[in-house]
């Protein structure tokens, strides 16, 4: 199985803040990496899919970046709503794996 | 707008399955789109855990599961009733957590707690 680690594990932020937050493959999945956001009680929500590209609806303050085994999640103006736990996922190959979470409060 | 309610039981014994359905609004599954092969998907959360990747079915590719759970997962759709299932097979308390269904990665459920305890 591919591994995916994150970094921090958590941080504190606030508000109107620059975020970024480190996620990193155990091998190459070339740009097939996404971001979901989870706050407490509630689903998974995804914003980000294809390392950068923004999924329909999603603030523009988020963005994604990287490619191969290193990529990043951005939050541009860190808004209210957006303290949450950030994961990534690996959508290269099965199982596809998430990695542990980033708290951010 | 596409949304999915998870339903079954939420207490399970030890050694006994684990029957969970997926109610679809807003998506026809009967619907053959070109080009569009949506993947009917179930994660599950472990408490203080990462989500983690049950497996999924589609249409053109069949099912996929994660190895992990050691063929104890089962996967079907029924599109005459626009509802999916996940089946499995000799729980123990390891499979406790909250499970969701999903249309792809965009589209969840709200997740419905299942504790395996006797």
């Amino acid at each position: 199985d591919i591994q995916m680690t994150q970094s921090p594990f958590s941080l504190s932020a606030s508000v109107g803040d620059r975020v970024t937050i480190f996620c990193r493959s155990s091998q190459t999945i070339s740009r097939s990496l996404n971001w979901f956001q989870q706050k407490p009680g509630k689903a998974p929500k995804l914003l980000i899919f294809a390392a950068s590209n923004l999924e329909s609806g999603v603030p523009s303050r988020f963005s994604g970046s990287g490619s191969g085994t290193d990529f990043t999640l951005t939050v541009n103006s860190l808004q209210p709503e957006d303290f949450a736990t950030y994961f990534c996922q690996q959508a290269f190959t099965s199982p596809f794996t998430f990695g542990p979470g980033t708290r951010v409060d | 707008q596409v949304q999915l309610q998870e339903s079954g039981p939420r207490l399970v014994k030890p050694s006994q399955t684990l029957s969970l359905t997926c109610s679809v609004s807003g998506y026809s599954m009967n619907s053959r789109v070109s080009g569009h092969d949506p993947h009917w998907t179930w994660f599950r959360q472990a408490p203080g855990k990462g989500p983690e990747w049950i497996g999924f079915l589609s249409s053109s590719g069949g099912p996929s599961y994660n190895p992990s759970l050691q063929s104890r997962a089962t996967i079907s759709v029924t599109p005459s009733e626009n509802q999916f299932s996940l089946e499995m097979t000799s729980v123990t308390v390891a499979d406790t957590a909250v499970y969701y269904c999903a249309k792809g990665n965009a589209y969840w459920g709200p997740g419905i707690l299942v504790t395996v305890s006797s």
